[in-house]
């Protein structure tokens, strides 16, 4: 079964330094998404992205975070200047049309 | 907006017993979708199981299934004969029916279930 792949597993890097998460989504699927879990909390949103653009972000997506598709397969989220409060579990998803989002097994962030 | 509540941030359940974790939410749409996803150790994101609100009949999953009750805004999920297994933090999520551009899951607290011997 095709599955969303992300990569690195674990990152860790200091603060004010930028870092990109990458993900490779499930090949036929058209609306792809950025998540965010601190340790021990709610999985939150953070952006969608369909057809080659943003579709909704949250509040915590603001100028320190870009995403891109830069070939058609991969899926980028860029924090430009880490801070320690962004050490987290990210995951990306992808999905159809009112299916489910499938999810990558996620990218853990420690900025130190 | 959409709000997701799970009330019970911990359960546990004798291995071969029965569980319900309970999920209520809130929203004005008529079209929509409810999931549950398990999150084992390993923080892996797994489909357990989807109900489409214009159903009534609930979702099964072989041991998993829903009671979808759409006037009171419930969704629970049952377990039956718990396996060790089953042990992870259960989230219920809520997702707009999709009209042209990506539509997002809202996620509950979540639930952690410990399957016991």
């Amino acid at each position: 079964e095709p599955e969303v792949t992300q990569t690195p597993s674990h990152q860790v890097t200091q603060m004010g330094q930028e870092v990109i998460l990458r993900c490779v989504p499930i090949s036929n699927h058209l609306y792809f998404y950025w998540y965010r879990q601190i340790l021990g909390q709610k999985v939150e949103f953070l952006v969608s992205f369909y057809n080659n653009e943003i579709s909704e972000k949250s509040e915590i997506f603001d100028d320190q975070f870009s995403v891109e598709r830069p070939d058609g397969s991969n899926f980028t989220l860029k924090i430009r200047s880490t801070k320690l409060e962004d050490s987290a579990m990210y995951f990306c998803a992808s999905g159809r049309d009112n299916s489910p989002l499938h999810f990558g097994n996620g990218t853990r962030l420690t900025v130190t | 907006a959409q709000t997701v509540t799970q009330s019970q941030p911990e359960m546990s359940v004798q291995e071969a017993e029965t569980v319900t974790l309970s999920c209520t939410y809130d929203t004005s749409e008529s079209n929509y979708y409810l999931f549950w996803y398990k999150q084992p150790p390993s923080r892996q994101m797994i489909l357990v199981i989807r109900q489409e609100a214009y159903k009534q009949q609930n979702a099964t999953e072989n041991r998993f299934s829903v009671n979808f009750q759409k006037a009171a805004k419930s969704f629970s999920l049952k377990i039956s004969d718990s396996q060790l297994g089953d042990t992870a933090m259960y989230f219920c999520a809520f997702m707009i029916e999709n009209t042209g551009t990506a539509s997002k899951l809202t996620f509950g607290t979540g639930t952690r279930l410990q399957v016991t011997l």
